[in-house]
């Protein structure tokens, strides 16, 4: 079956670093995504991790390791806007094209 | 960067009825696009794929007789929900990939649908 672990909620201080992290058992791996997703909102694409190592983007870095199913996402320098629902995506093998396995969502709240 | 567009953004019903849902991808031609529907505080889950001129592939679980895809163009894909019931009420949610976009679904902004 297909699996995505991440925490459910989490809060964090601005200005503050935050790691949201991910556990995953699919049938296949071909990249894991992140999203970050406002309420009501539809998500919007953050990171794109295919290859083991870190993917540094601004405030947003995305980690994974293939050889232990996990992968984190690392938020600097926490914003009140960064308050949202991050979302961790697998892409399997096979299937239907493209096809987007979803965690649950860790919805972060900032605090002032 | 790539925009994908939905229409309605909200759609209140009467049980029985029928909605459509347009996605349209702007400024781009998409290879294949995805519709899903989120309940609240659970994760997106995938109806359905669905490539320009063929059929969509459903996934399993998902009626293809009740949620209704056609997909007549490369930047344009509808969802039917037809007899639509109470339990039908969720945030529906498009995504595509495009030629040269790489792996990255572009997802709409999403159509809240509400079955009175």
């Amino acid at each position: 079956g297909q699996n995505i672990d991440q925490p459910t909620e989490m809060t964090a201080t601005e200005g503050a670093i935050v790691q949201i992290n991910c556990t995953y058992q699919t049938s296949g791996f071909n990249g894991l995504f992140w999203y970050q997703q406002h309420a009501g909102e539809a998500p919007t694409f953050l990171s794109y991790n295919v290859l083991d190592g870190l993917e540094e983007k601004g405030r947003f870095s995305s980690f994974l390791s293939r050889s232990k199913g996990y992968s984190y996402l690392l938020l600097k320098e926490l914003q009140m806007k960064d308050s949202a629902s991050y979302l961790c995506a697998v892409r399997v093998v096979g299937g239907s094209q493209g096809n987007l396995i979803f965690g649950k969502g860790t919805k972060l709240s900032v605090k002032p | 960067g790539a925009v994908v567009s939905q229409h309605p953004s909200r759609v209140i019903c009467k049980s029985g009825t029928s909605v459509k849902i347009e996605c349209r991808s702007l400024d781009f031609q998409a290879t294949t696009m995805f519709w899903y529907r989120q309940f609240p505080k659970q994760s997106l889950m995938l109806m359905a794929t669905s490539n320009e001129g063929s059929k969509a592939t459903y996934e399993q679980g998902v009626e293809k007789d009740k949620f209704l895809i056609n997909h007549a163009s490369l930047t344009l894909s509808t969802l039917t929900v037809t007899s639509a019931h109470p339990e039908d009420s969720s945030f529906y949610i498009c995504s595509a990939r495009f030629l040269l976009g790489g792996e990255t679904q572009y997802f709409g902004p999403g159509t809240r649908l509400l079955v009175l």
